[in-house]
């Protein structure tokens, strides 16, 4: 597509759910990111992958934490037994993956997917 | 640990001042530097990238590094009440070529007042 695409773009849960959010590159972006933004703060690095494999996952907060990109495109994160701390905009980025070719190692972020956890 | 600091404002100006923002980073080796805008409510969008020490402008916009200071800074010309956002500084700690993930500010939020 010609962004990248989060869904959903709001979503509101009861304490102890679990929650699923997509995100869709942009095509031919081999690098994809997660991160967390809570209101007032810098974006929170939480998940890199490249291609399949997931190359840095150091920024996840705990287990209940997890993401997948099982074909190289479209990612999942999934946040298990959801706290109300977990609230925030869930960002997710792409970029062409290696700086190489003019690339200038840009992030394109989506528009986010607000969670709130009652 | 890695980090990225700028000071939260709020950032005043008036309509046409010149509005300098700025950063300080962590990691020596710290490679390449961004400024992304982010208006309320929406997702970051670049605005500047510098990789070697100096000045590189485009249009009103004037970015600094110092690395030796581990200094980033923004200057943004002729500023303008659309230029009220937050901006966020962006640090890529990865060596060579590696893509990596980016490590960001808190953000300074600016206005302009008209």
């Amino acid at each position: 597509g010609a962004g990248v695409s989060q869904t959903p773009s709001n979503k509101v849960t009861e304490k102890g759910k679990y929650v699923e959010l997509r995100c869709d590159p942009i095509s031919g972006h081999t690098a994809l990111y997660w991160y967390r933004q809570s209101l007032g703060q810098g974006p929170e690095f939480l998940i890199y992958f490249q291609g399949t494999g997931a190359a840095d996952d150091s920024g996840l907060p705990n287990d209940r934490f997890f993401a997948v990109r099982p074909e190289g495109s479209v990612s999942t994160l999934k946040i298990q037994r959801t706290e109300r701390g977990d609230s925030a905009v869930y960002l997710c980025a792409s970029s062409l993956g290696v700086l190489a070719g003019g690339n200038t190692g840009e992030l394109f972020f989506g528009e986010g997917s607000r969670l709130t956890v009652l | 640990q890695k980090e990225v600091e700028q000071n939260s404002g709020p950032l005043s100006v008036p309509e046409g001042a010149i509005a300098s923002l700025n950063c300080t980073y962590s990691d020596r080796g710290s490679q390449s530097f961004f400024w992304y805008r982010q208006y309320s409510g929406k997702s970051p969008e670049l605005i500047m990238f510098i990789y070697s020490n100096g000045d590189k402008e485009d249009g009103r916009f004037t970015a600094q590094l110092n690395k030796a200071s581990q200094y980033v800074s923004l200057l943004i010309r002729d500023s303008q009440p659309s230029d009220s956002a937050t901006y966020l500084c962006a640090v890529n700690p990865h060596y060579g070529g590696s893509q990596g993930n980016l490590i960001f500010g808190k953000g300074t939020k600016l206005s302009v007042k008209p």
